[in-house]
């Protein structure tokens, strides 16, 4: 199957930017997705980027696409303690039979220095 | 409401046990998912099951079945519990034309 990669970690200052970075390689992408897991919890998803854009941004979170370096990145600004999580990159991909899949990255810890 | 609901949340186990994860949803997706996220956080799939179509990652042990009573549900059937089966499991569904996935909160398996 394709990859998607991730750092493991990030930390940052309180009220820094954080910018998390991804790759992937399957040039068939539609969507890419931003989720987020608190410690314990659920996947949460932050937000999604179709193929054919460059930039998304909502709130306090700018996603920016690279299709031709095949790049994802994540920035949240003004970075709060209660951003610390995983954050995984995820890319849907095509799995047969008129059905899609997310294949994950590894995901990106950030840690929030206060 | 919760769109899509696990049970058990946590489920510790002995070797060897036949063990089964409920999952529901109520957003009337026609495509369901079960990922596995190991002790470091990685996230792979397992199953896909769309109008009766199951998609197996090849990776994935004969011990886990997943079944479908209705397309609501997918429940995750492990038989012959390992210690490394020890994991989270989430449940996923969407919408076969939309994009979003939604998770479950996933189940906490522990085998001992």
């Amino acid at each position: 199957g394709e990859d998607v990669e991730q750092s493991l970690f990030l930390s940052v200052r309180e009220g820094d930017s954080s910018v998390i970075n991804c790759t992937y390689t399957d040039s068939s992408s539609t969507y890419l997705y931003w989720y987020k897991q608190e410690p314990g919890a659920g996947l949460q998803l932050l937000t999604y980027i179709f193929s054919n854009m460059d930039m998304k941004q909502d709130q306090r979170l700018t996603v920016l696409l690279n299709k031709k370096d095949k790049h994802l990145s994540l920035r949240i600004a003004d970075t709060q303690t209660g951003d610390s999580a995983i954050y995984f990159c995820a890319d849907l991909q095509f799995s047969g039979a008129g059905s899609y899949q997310l294949t994950f990255g590894k995901g990106t810890k950030l840690s929030v220095i206060p | 409401d919760t769109a899509v609901s696990q049970t058990p949340k946590y489920l510790v186990t002995q070797m060897g046990n036949d063990k089964s994860i409920k999952c529901e949803q109520n957003l009337g997706h026609d495509t369901m998912y079960w990922y596995k996220q190991d002790s470091k956080k990685f996230l792979k799939i397992m199953f896909s099951y769309n109008n009766k179509e199951l998609i197996i990652n090849e990776t994935v042990p004969n011990r886990f079945s997943p079944k479908s009573p209705d397309k609501a549900h997918l429940n995750l059937h492990i038989n012959s519990l390992e210690l490394g089966d020890s994991a989270v499991y989430f449940c996923a569904s969407r919408q076969k034309m939309n994009t979003e996935a939604f998770f479950g909160q996933g189940t906490r398996l522990t085998v001992v």
